[in-house]
């Protein structure tokens, strides 16, 4: 089954403390990136990758790394939590059509962080 | 700026037609409608994507507009899973230059009513 899975599901964590989200995709998907949803602000991207050893700062990328060593995983590091990071986390795929086109984005099942 | 329109909420009776409206009267040429559904906190899923012409698929219909400043969603027989935020996302054909064009706005709640 095609599929975008994210681990872990859930996650509290303390100030400081450094984490790592995972997220693979089993569908050889060049772009891959990160999003957080906040209540009244939507999902806003974090970083993004259109292929290994590539990645770009989307939206809101303080406080946040990735790395893209691989085609099919994309970790979202959090090197120093803080309590502003609570937030609820989605990883995409996507593939890239002819000419670096866009086509339809598939999205993980999503990270519920909070950090105390 | 927000890129599309769209009315906060709606409500539909279980079997009927849901249609979403969304305004998008700065789109350009070399940008596609997509439409997203989020579920209750789910990952969003993919809908439908068009450019100019009407597209169907085994979820929904898209009906854009001649001049393409708006566009409809139509889920023909709505039932009570359909019960989401629907998201219509203004997008660049061309991937990269900075994200991949999804920017979600506050969408569409629709409620299916039993």
């Amino acid at each position: 089954e095609a599929q975008v899975t994210q681990n872990p599901r859930y996650l509290i964590t303390v100030t400081g403390k450094k984490l790592t989200v995972t997220c693979s995709q089993n569908m050889n998907h060049e772009y891959m990136s990160w999003y957080r949803q906040d209540p009244g602000l939507g999902l806003r991207q974090i970083y993004y990758s259109m292929n290994v050893e590539v990645t770009d700062k989307g939206d809101v990328p303080e406080g946040y790394k990735v790395s893209r060593k691989e085609k099919r995983n994309f970790p979202l590091i959090l090197e120093s939590p803080s309590p502003n990071q609570t937030s609820l986390y989605f990883c995409a795929s996507s593939k890239l059509g002819t000419g670096g086109m866009n086509t339809e984005a598939f999205f993980g099942q999503g990270t519920r962080l909070t950090v105390v | 700026d927000a890129k599309t329109t769209q009315p906060p909420s709606m409500d539909c009776a279980e079997g009927r037609a849901a249609n979403l409206p969304c305004n998008h009267s700065t789109i350009s040429g070399n940008e596609y409608v997509y439409w997203y559904r989020q579920i209750h906190s789910q990952g969003p899923q993919y809908i439908i994507h068009g450019l100019k012409n009407n597209e169907t698929n085994e979820m929904a219909s898209l009906i854009i507009t001649e001049d393409r400043k708006s566009s409809t969603l139509i889920l023909p027989h709505a039932t009570l899973r359909d019960t989401a935020v629907y998201y219509c996302i203004v997008r660049p054909r061309r991937a990269g230059g900075g994200a991949d064009g999804l920017t979600f706005g506050k969408g569409t709640h629709l409620i299916i009513q039993p």
